[in-house]
């Protein structure tokens, strides 16, 4: 069945570091792949998406790319702020058009 | 701007009280989903509506029951609430295309 295994938390940076979370997942066919971000007290929002093969999502200067040869979406970003701190969810979009998602990774930046 | 609200932010209810969560968004949304969220386990779809008066089971719908009479209004109903339904609860609509879902900003449900 479909799955996303992102990596487990806390990811704990300084600011200005560079940010991997990584994510996985196991679909059949080509599913749409979002990176939702949950900040202190707030629900979800969603954070970029790619719909195909190569595309690159990009938002709030996070990036994720859609690697098909690898079944990966990266969640990159070049420096990173207090602000930055949240929990981040991949997710794919399934056939039958639910949302499965990860188990989260917190991140914690620490001025 | 799009707007999901759930009618309390924090519940603390005894075992076996019937309890009843509320959300609205006023986007017009056809899609409307229930989620909990409980660490280490990400979001778990409890139950979704893809119209009113319609529902699906997800994968976690044990437990739970909901009603949606109205396409803004989506009700998630404990029958009798036990302590293995504390956790945080999620409200989330989306458009026909399901491309993108908008949450409210949750509640968090204590049951004693």
């Amino acid at each position: 069945g479909n799955s996303v295994t992102q990596m487990e938390g806390p990811v704990t940076l300084s600011e200005e570091a560079f940010l991997t979370i990584n994510c996985t997942y196991t679909a059949t066919g080509y599913p749409s792949l979002f990176w939702y971000v949950q900040y202190p007290g707030e629900g979800l929002q969603l954070l970029l998406k790619a719909t195909k093969a190569d595309d690159k999502g990009s938002n709030k200067g996070f990036e994720a790319t859609y690697r098909k040869e690898t079944t990966s979406f990266h969640l990159e970003k070049g420096s990173v702020q207090v602000s930055d701190s949240a929990v981040y969810f991949c997710a794919l979009r399934s056939s039958n058009y639910q949302l499965i998602w990860g188990a989260g990774t917190k991140l914690i930046i620490k001025p | 701007d799009v707007k999901v609200t759930q009618s309390s932010r924090y519940l603390v209810k005894r075992t076996g009280e019937k309890v009843f969560l509320e959300c609205v968004q006023d986007m017009d949304h056809e899609n409307m989903f229930w989620y909990r969220q409980d660490p280490g386990l990400g979001l778990r779809l409890i139950y979704f509506s893809y119209d009113v008066k319609m529902k699906e089971k997800g994968d976690i719908p044990e437990g739970y029951s909901v009603s949606r009479e109205k396409k803004e209004r989506f009700s998630l109903i404990l029958e009798s609430a036990s302590t293995n339904q504390t956790s945080m609860y999620l409200c989330a609509s989306s458009d026909i295309d399901q491309e993108t879902q908008y949450f409210g900003p949750g509640t968090r449900l204590l049951v004693l």
